[in-house]
């Protein structure tokens, strides 16, 4: 199993660019969140869908993020506009769904806003 | 707002060291304790998932205990080795849901 896929690895925008992080699931896991690491807040949950319905988006800070998930193996997390502060590495992980399943991260995408 | 807390922030032991941190969390609502284990430049890797007051779980040299009456979880690594280094996270999850919420982490480094 190739584990959970995210692209790009590495992100190197200006401000005001829109940016586009993408994730492909583990393959079965009907769960799927979305994280952001910073210094200063740690790793916090942004957004997490079960079976591509967005459950709860209570964590993204504002309207410039957004989230979808198409479909059952791909899911995006857009800024646009951004900005500096939203500089970090964002994380995307996957779970089965049932129960207090463990989550299975994926390697993250630094973005870094001028 | 959960409040999950990790002590201490960092640690630094000698190789064979035995050494121990702590996670606490809300009592109330409990539903499940999870430590990951986040080594620099990689992504959060699942040690354990615990569920119920009293559990012990083992992984090699690591162990974890679980309380949820009081809101704490210790996790014990015993004869610390330098690629134990690393930042131990622990998080809490409620309700019966699949949230999250992490602690910052105990990052601990282990010298040779």
């Amino acid at each position: 199993d190739a584990g959970v896929i995210q692209s790009p690895r590495h992100e190197v925008t200006e401000m005001g660019q829109e940016v586009t992080l993408r994730c492909k699931p583990i393959s079965g896991h009907n769960s799927l969140f979305w994280y952001r690491q910073t210094m200063m807040r740690g790793l916090e949950l942004l957004i997490y869908f079960n079976n591509n319905v967005p459950i709860d988006d209570s964590g993204m800070p504002e309207d410039r993020f957004s989230a979808k998930m198409p479909n059952a193996s791909f899911s995006t997390l857009k800024i646009q506009p951004s900005e500096p502060r939203d500089s970090a590495v964002y994380f995307c992980a996957s779970s089965l769904g049932g129960g207090p399943d463990t989550q299975y991260f994926g390697p993250g995408t630094r973005l870094t806003v001028l | 707002i959960l409040n999950v807390e990790q002590s201490p922030q960092s640690l630094h032991v000698q190789e064979g060291d035995s050494t121990n941190f702590t996670c606490s969390f809300p009592s109330s609502n409990f539903y499940a304790l999870h430590w990951y284990r986040w080594e620099t430049a990689k992504s959060p890797e699942a040690l354990f998932v615990m569920t119920l007051n009293g559990d012990e779980k083992k992984k090699g040299r690591i162990s974890a205990t679980l309380n949820t009456k009081e809101g704490y979880s210790y996790l014990y690594i015993k004869g610390s080795q330098p690629e134990d280094s690393a930042t131990y996270l622990c998080a809490f999850t409620k309700n019966a849901g699949n949230m999250l919420t992490f602690g910052g982490g105990t990052r601990l480094m282990v010298k040779p």
